[in-house]
């Protein structure tokens, strides 16, 4: 099973490009990379999903390496409103079994003025 | 827009009550999950349906039970409630995977047993 590692906290000033990265070492073939975003008292939202290279959509930016080892979120020009908690999400989609998705312990960005 | 509810966003018991947490769906998905949330720990899985009648235990399936009878509808039991089961307790559904996996969540039920 792919497990995560991620830092436990991170801070950031509004404007700022933050960059988020994830450790997966034993990332399987089949595995997919989610981020998710969580506010407080809610549940979590899909930020991004990727595979190798680059992903990009309006939120967000999702590198990952040739190795895909690691992956990194990367959020342009951070607001208040991105203070939050950032998991990341390693797991296939194949197969129908939960048993392959595991989520990391997230990191908690604080965005000051 | 997908939309999960949970019965409850605030629920205080007693030690030993049964508990029912109740989580519903709109979107026609065959997959539902239970979760907990504690500080620290990140969210963990607790059980999950990939289909009516049809369940899978999680990483921490001890002390829950669960009922799926109907598609859109995946209930988390407490059968003797204790407190160390106090937490927020994440419910999420999605489609049959596919090339894309995405989660929804609801808001959430935060439990107090006391």
């Amino acid at each position: 099973l792919a497990k995560t590692t991620q830092p436990i906290s991170m801070d950031s000033y509004e404007g700022q490009e933050v960059n988020i990265t994830c450790s997966h070492n034993n990332i399987a073939t089949n595995d997919y990379i989610t981020w998710y975003q969580q506010f407080p008292s809610q549940g979590p939202r899909f930020i991004i999903q990727g595979y190798k290279t680059k992903v990009t959509n309006e939120v967000a930016s999702l590198f990952i390496p040739a190795d895909r080892k690691s992956s990194t979120l990367s959020l342009p020009r951070v607001s208040l409103s991105d203070t939050a908690v950032y998991y990341c999400l390693v797991g296939s989609n194949y197969g129908g079994s939960q048993g392959n998705l595991i989520f990391g312990k997230g990191t908690k960005l604080s965005v000051k003025p | 827009d997908v939309k999960v509810t949970q019965s409850s966003r605030y629920l205080v018991k007693r030690t030993g009550e049964k508990v029912f947490l109740e989580c519903v769906q709109d979107m026609d998905h065959e997959n539902m999950f239970w979760y907990r949330q504690d500080p620290g720990l990140g969210l963990r899985l607790i059980y999950f349906s990939y289909d009516v009648k049809m369940k899978e235990k999680g990483d921490i399936p001890e002390g829950y039970s669960v009922s799926r009878e109907k598609k859109e509808r995946f209930s988390l039991i407490l059968e003797s409630a204790s407190t160390n089961q106090t937490s927020m307790y994440l419910c999420a559904s999605r489609t049959r995977p596919t090339s894309v996996e995405t989660q929804y969540f609801g808001p959430g039920t935060r439990l107090l047993v006391l």
